[in-house]
Order: C-alpha cells, then sequence, then structure tokens
C-alpha cells in the first residue's frame, strides 16, 4: 500500500457520461498530480494542485477538470466521455516537489 | 516542452542477464528519477539521483546521473521473472520544478 488510495479502481461507462475519479494523498502530502495512461503508452500530466490550488496544467482536454478540497483530497471530473478516453488514470502525490508516489490507479473503459 | 527518450523500447532477455536502458533529454535536469510500473499497477520509484555523475545502487539496480545533465542509465544485473514490468525515467520540469516528466517507458519482458 503506498499510502495514496484512488477509487473507483474500475469504472465502465458509456459515450457522453461524466464520471468522477477520486484520490486521497499519502498523509503530510500537500502536491496532488493528476496522470493518463492509454494503452501501452506513457504518462501523460493531466494537472498539479497544492494544498488545494491549482499549481499546474498539462494537455489536459476542457471537458476534464479537477479539483483539491480543504482536507486534500482531489477529484477528477471527466464530461462528455469518447472512446478515447479509455485510459488509466493515475494519481500521486507528493510533500511539495521532488519524487511522487504514485496510486494504484482507475481503470475507465468508455464503450 | 522537455522530452524524455528511453532505450530501447522494449527488451525480451532470458532469467539471470544483465540489462541496460538508459533515458536522453534535449535539456539539462537537476534531478533524475527511476520509476518501475508493474503490469495494472501505479508506478513505484526505485531509485533517485541528484549530482552530475552520480551512481547509486538499490539492490541488483544500479542508476547513474550522466556528466552531461542530458542523460541517466539504468542497470539490473541477474534479471528475474519479477523484474517484468515497464521501467521509466523521469525528471523535475524547469520553471515549474515539482512536475515530472516522464520518459517513453521501457518495457522488460523475462522468459526463464
Amino acid at each position: 500500500d503506498s499510502g495514496v488510495t484512488q477509487t473507483p479502481k474500475h469504472l465502465i461507462t458509456a459515450t457522453g457520461q461524466r464520471v468522477t475519479l477520486r484520490c486521497s494523498p499519502r498523509s503530510g502530502d500537500l502536491s496532488v498530480y493528476w496522470y493518463q495512461q492509454s494503452l501501452d503508452q506513457g504518462l501523460q500530466f493531466l494537472i498539479q494542485y497544492y494544498n488545494g490550488e491549482e499549481r499546474a496544467k498539462g494537455n489536459i482536454l476542457e471537458r476534464f477538470s479537477a479539483q483539491q478540497f480543504p482536507d486534500l483530497h482531489s477529484e477528477l471530473n471527466l464530461s462528455s466521455l469518447e472512446l478515447g478516453d479509455s485510459a488509466l488514470y493515475f494519481c500521486a502525490s507528493s510533500v511539495g516537489g521532488g519524487s511522487y508516489t504514485f496510486g494504484s490507479g482507475t481503470r475507465l473503459t468508455v464503450v | 516542452g522537455q522530452q524524455l527518450n528511453q532505450s530501447p523500447q522494449s527488451m525480451f532477455i532470458q532469467e539471470g542477464e544483465d540489462v541496460s536502458m538508459n533515458c536522453t533529454s534535449s535539456s539539462i535536469f537537476n534531478t533524475w528519477l527511476w520509476y518501475k510500473q508493474d503490469p495494472g499497477e501505479g508506478p513505484v520509484l526505485l531509485i533517485a539521483l541528484y549530482k552530475a555523475g552520480e551512481l547509486t545502487s538499490n539492490g541488483r539496480l544500479t542508476a547513474q546521473f550522466g556528466i552531461t545533465r542530458k542523460d541517466s542509465f539504468l542497470n539490473i544485473s541477474a534479471s528475474i521473472p519479477s523484474d517484468v514490468g515497464i521501467y521509466f525515467c523521469a525528471g523535475p520540469n524547469t520553471g515549474t520544478a515539482s512536475k515530472l516528466t516522464f520518459g517513453t517507458g521501457t518495457r522488460l519482458q523475462v522468459t526463464l
């Protein structure tokens, strides 16, 4: 157990729907990062939050949004889902910078 | 933006063999990290390097921070079946020091 908790582990939904992925960072970590990993692909950075505020943004689609709550957990919202959004979505946390601790991911399948 | 290219893209080796892989960048990094991702799991940090020329070991794994700061190498000695997975290098972006850029990954398969 890495200390970073992601729920749900698996999600199957239809095109056009909206889903919310949840992440609880490791205790004491203030930064949360979201990454997308498509089949056999690398890790694509989506967005970072630090202590409740957006800190950095990657190639995140306008249909996607995220937030970090006062208790530091984070949610990634994916809307108007398309088949190409099927992927593993990882959350990672860190104290501030440096190395990350990853969760075990949410596997999203859009049908 | 910064890119990290890893080679080889994939490797098929026999149990007991040594493995070498590398990661190169078009720009300088001040930190190099190596992660391993098991199938269906999140990446796990293997080794962190913080100084040019640094050589660090973690069991059968050894990583080096290239002196040009634009590359890093990971070696695995006497591979075993549980070494199977994808190995990623990573480094913090300039300007946004806490955001990591990940390499393209090296997929390792070990046959008995």
